[in-house]
């Protein structure tokens, strides 16, 4: 079945260390987000990737990296210089920009 | 710049009554919008998009919005609620002034009463 498979979706992290969340679609779309839900808060944009070997900041890029060698893998690190990094973590990919996204079912990070 | 705003955080409807989730944007351009559903601990799910068509949009699972211009509004209603219908619902905007990129709104949680 075609879609976006995120992994693990629970993580759990001790304070200083960095985690990577893994997101793999087999879409074949060109476009792939990275996404933080809190509580009250709706999706705020982390990264985002429109071709590969290419991503640009969203609107909380501070303390995260991400990286795209391929077209069907997008991963996120969440690193230790985030203070505050226990959220909800969505993964989306699309066919064009401004169009329709297609989620994964969302990884769990929460810090000890 | 573009903005959207869900004026309920929280509705809660008996099973078989109407729903209306109630949506505004800001928007420069003739935007595109969208309506997303997110079970517990789920990913997001497209319920419905309006690209400058028809401003009544058909979504699935019984769901349409209408685009009034006017009212710079999208709200979501449904005749009749199924228990299946309890969720968050985000209303989305996207524009090409703001380079395509989507704006969440910061939900609306749904809940259905027996």
């Amino acid at each position: 079945d075609g879609g976006i498979t995120q992994s693990p979706k629970y993580l759990f992290r001790k304070e200083g260390q960095n985690v990577t969340l893994s997101c793999e679609q087999n879409l074949n779309h060109d476009a792939m987000y990275w996404y933080r839900q809190d509580p009250g808060q709706g999706l705020r944009l982390i990264y985002y990737s429109q071709i590969v070997n290419d991503f640009q900041k969203g609107d909380i890029a501070e303390g995260y990296s991400v990286s795209r060698e391929k077209k069907e893998s997008f991963p996120l690190t969440v690193t230790s210089a985030q203070k505050n990094p226990t959220a909800f973590y969505l993964c989306a990919s699309g066919l064009v920009a401004g169009g329709e996204l297609f989620f994964g079912e969302g990884s769990r990070l929460t810090v000890l | 710049a573009q903005s959207v705003t869900q004026l309920d955080s929280h509705v809660s409807v008996s099973e078989g009554t109407p729903v209306l989730l109630r949506c505004n944007y800001s928007s420069s351009y003739s935007p595109s919008l969208f309506w997303y559903v997110q079970h517990p601990n789920k990913g997001l799910q497209l319920l419905l998009k309006y690209t400058s068509a028809a401003t009544l949009v058909k979504g699935i699972n019984g769901f349409e919005a209408e685009f009034k211009k006017s009212e710079t509004s999208f709200h979501l209603t449904k005749p009749s609620a199924h228990m299946s219908d309890a969720a968050e619902y985000f209303c989305v905007v996207s524009d090409p002034s703001s380079g395509d990129k989507l704006t969440f709104g910061t939900g609306t949680r749904l809940a259905v009463r027996p």
